[in-house]
């Protein structure tokens, strides 16, 4: 089975300070995304990946960005977090090729920022 | 890009009685198409998806749905609601070669005794 971990459950932050959110995924799979999901909106892409150093701005990305050096890691990032970025956020990867195959997801990480 | 609609935030059934969740797409191709649920605190699982061939699918747990190119709908079915099946479901759409993912709003399922 594809695992995919967060590293954190819950986490809680001050505004202001770089928050940083971690991926891993155990399947070798190229492409990975990082999603915000918020009560009515459902899951909106921040940004994806599809393979090391590479990255694409998904539909919200502003005031995060992201870091994948290694396949299976891809990093979250909030430069300066805000009170509207409280959130849950979603990890996920998919395999490369077509668009028939499903992304599996993390647990996700619950994030408030005070 | 595409968008998906999902008809009714929340829906509440009796346990026993049929489920119907519905899901519509906007694409001008023939789409990929899946369905995940979410329990409380955890992340989404796939039930089941669509990519080619036979229009009505199978999933876990009881879960089906069928795929009416017409109609541009992939409503998901289960005939007999278990109180386990509450959860918020997600339908969404992939297109793309990076397998980008198109997701609606979800409906919350609630299953009364």
């Amino acid at each position: 089975d594809v695992k995919v971990t967060q590293s954190s459950r819950y986490l809680v932050k001050r505004t202001g300070e770089k928050v940083f959110l971690e991926c891993v995924q155990d399947m070798d799979h190229e492409n990975m995304f990082w999603y915000r999901q918020d009560p009515g909106l459902g899951l909106r892409l921040i940004y994806f990946s599809y393979d090391v150093k590479m990255k694409e701005k998904g539909d919200i990305p502003e005031g995060y960005s992201v870091s994948r050096e290694k396949k299976e890691r891809f990093s979250l990032i909030l430069e300066s977090a805000s009170t509207n970025q409280t959130s849950m956020y979603l990890c996920a990867s998919s395999p490369s090729g077509a668009s028939n195959q499903p992304q599996h997801f993390g647990d996700g990480t619950r994030l408030s920022i005070l | 890009a595409q968008s998906v609609t999902q008809l009714g935030s929340h829906v509440s059934v009796s346990e026993g009685a049929l489920v119907l969740l519905r899901c519509n797409y906007s694409s001008s191709v023939p789409p990929y198409l899946f369905w995940y649920v979410q329990y409380p605190n955890q992340g989404l699982q796939l039930l089941l998806k669509y990519t080619t061939g036979a229009t009505l699918v199978k999933g876990i747990n009881g879960f089906e749905a069928e795929f009416k190119k017409s109609e541009t709908s992939f409503h998901l079915t289960k005939p007999s609601a278990h109180m386990s099946d509450a959860a918020e479901y997600f339908c969404a759409v992939s297109e793309g070669n990076f397998n980008k993912f198109y997701f609606g709003s979800g409906t919350k399922l609630n299953v009364k005794p």
